[in-house]
């Protein structure tokens, strides 16, 4: 049971390029979530899913897009890839919405130079 | 929206001491409380939660406490061990019923000093 799994690790991008972070979970959990984290500033939700074909925006959703066409599977786009989007990624699940445990996946620490 | 303060940002203490961490919040409509630990290169995990019909929760050496009317609540680490040593987030949340919103504090270091 690999829980949930992010990809890559690392990636170092220039600004203007694009790029895609990659989710996949396998314990059939309903609600997935991104989430950014900049250094002392917690936390910030970007995008979330509650199911496969339904997304909604967070927090901070400027710059990023998402879609989720299976239960598995919740990818993260950037289109044009700014300095301010430099920081760690990462992915996370749960069975359900309300008062539910997230795990989440080890995170992307992306660099846009 | 939600607002949570998390102090402080970082905390040094020799193993077997007692660690606390304190974190407020802003939304009085708020009504779940996790803590999450994060340990180097990897993702946070949930290691306590409390709701908001209770006071206390405890789970061997942690344990957390809840001030509703202060909007307050507390990470409490007994006997701690360098195996401690991570960054511990609180987060809280408003049930708002599209998903699980949560606002996470700022987080703090925790070193425990062998």
């Amino acid at each position: 049971n690999a829980g949930v799994t992010q990809t890559p690790k690392f990636r170092i991008l220039k600004i203007g390029q694009s790029m895609t972070l990659q989710c996949t979970q396998d314990m059939n959990h309903n609600y997935m979530y991104w989430y950014r984290q900049d250094p002392g500033m917690g936390l910030k939700l970007i995008y979330y899913s509650v199911g496969a074909g339904i997304t909604d925006k967070g927090e901070v959703p400027n710059g990023y897009n998402v879609s989720r066409s299976t239960t598995e599977d919740f990818p993260l786009r950037l289109e044009l890839a700014a300095p301010s989007q430099t920081s760690v990624y990462f992915c996370a699940s749960s069975l359900r919405g309300t008062n539910e445990k997230l795990f989440f996946g080890s995170g992307t620490q992306l660099s846009v130079l | 929206g939600e607002n949570v303060e998390q102090h402080p940002s970082t905390l040094s203490v020799q193993e077997g001491d007692s660690a606390v961490i304190k974190c407020t919040y802003s939304d009085s409509a708020s009504n779940y409380f996790p803590w999450y630990k994060q340990e180097l290169g990897k993702g946070p995990q949930l290691i306590i939660d409390i709701r908001s019909n209770v006071g206390e929760k405890k789970d061997q050496r942690i344990a957390v406490t809840l001030n509703k009317t202060a909007k307050h609540f507390s990470l409490h680490i007994t006997e701690t061990q360098p195996e401690d040593s991570a960054v511990y987030f609180c987060a809280a949340r408003r049930y708002n019923n599209a998903g699980n919103m949560l606002t996470f504090g700022g987080g703090t270091r925790l070193m425990v000093k062998p």
